[in-house]
């Protein structure tokens, strides 16, 4: 099946720096979507991408649609201790398919 | 407009207990998902429901049930529950339009200890 994959599994940074995270498949996705997760928390929407090439921000927050349409990149920039949480990727196929997921990375920032 | 409301939020049950999980959706969306979120395994899919009066097995559906009671309903039941279901739960509902927009949305979650 579709396998997405993010590495490392954790990341530490100090506050300040920025970051970025990618996501890569064997499979082509129509759609990458870009989530973070709180503790204690249900993962929650940050950046929808829909087209190969695309670069969409929100805020400091800046996501890129890989060309061959098998990555995605997420870059977080002058982080933040409540930049904190899991960071997940997902891609999905088609109208009709159902969304993979990476398994997810860990962001701690440093004070 | 709540989004994705998920009752209860913590719950402990007993190995062999029954119990079911309440999802509902205010957005109209047509489709809404089950996952199980484990250390180290990322989110599974259990069950989803493409439309209303459908429903489907994900990666890991055994010793579950749902069923999705109107369009904004989604229960996920279990009927005898095992330790090995203690994991984090997550409802979520798919918007999809017509010019290409395609996103997911998540519940709050659901912490179950099966004992």
């Amino acid at each position: 099946g579709q396998q997405l994959n993010q590495s490392p599994q954790s990341m530490f940074i100090q506050e300040g720096e920025d970051v970025s995270m990618n996501c890569t498949s064997s499979s082509i996705f129509n759609t990458w979507l870009w989530y973070k997760q709180d503790p204690g928390e249900g993962p929650v929407l940050l950046i929808a991408l829909y087209k190969a090439g695309e670069l969409t921000s929100n805020g400091r927050l800046t996501a890129q649609f890989g060309i061959t349409r098998k990555d995605s990149f997420l870059n977080i920039s002058a982080s933040i201790p409540s930049d904190v949480g899991i960071y997940f990727c997902a891609g999905q196929g088609g109208a009709n398919s159902k969304l993979t997921f990476g398994k997810g990375i860990t962001l701690s920032v440093r004070p | 407009n709540a989004g994705v409301t998920q009752t209860p939020k913590f719950q402990v049950l007993k190995t062999g207990q029954s119990m079911t999980l309440q999802c509902a959706q205010d957005m109209n969306h047509n489709s809404m998902y089950w996952y199980r979120q484990d250390p180290g395994m990322g989110l599974r899919l259990i069950y989803y429901s493409a439309s209303e009066g459908t429903t489907d097995k994900g990666e890991v559906p055994n010793g579950y049930n749902v069923s999705r009671l109107n369009k904004r309903e989604f229960s996920l039941r279990l009927e005898s529950a095992a330790p090995s279901q203690t994991s984090v739960y997550f409802c979520a509902s798919r918007y999809t339009s017509g010019w290409g927009v395609d996103t997911q949305y998540f519940g709050p979650g659901t912490r179950l200890t099966v004992l």
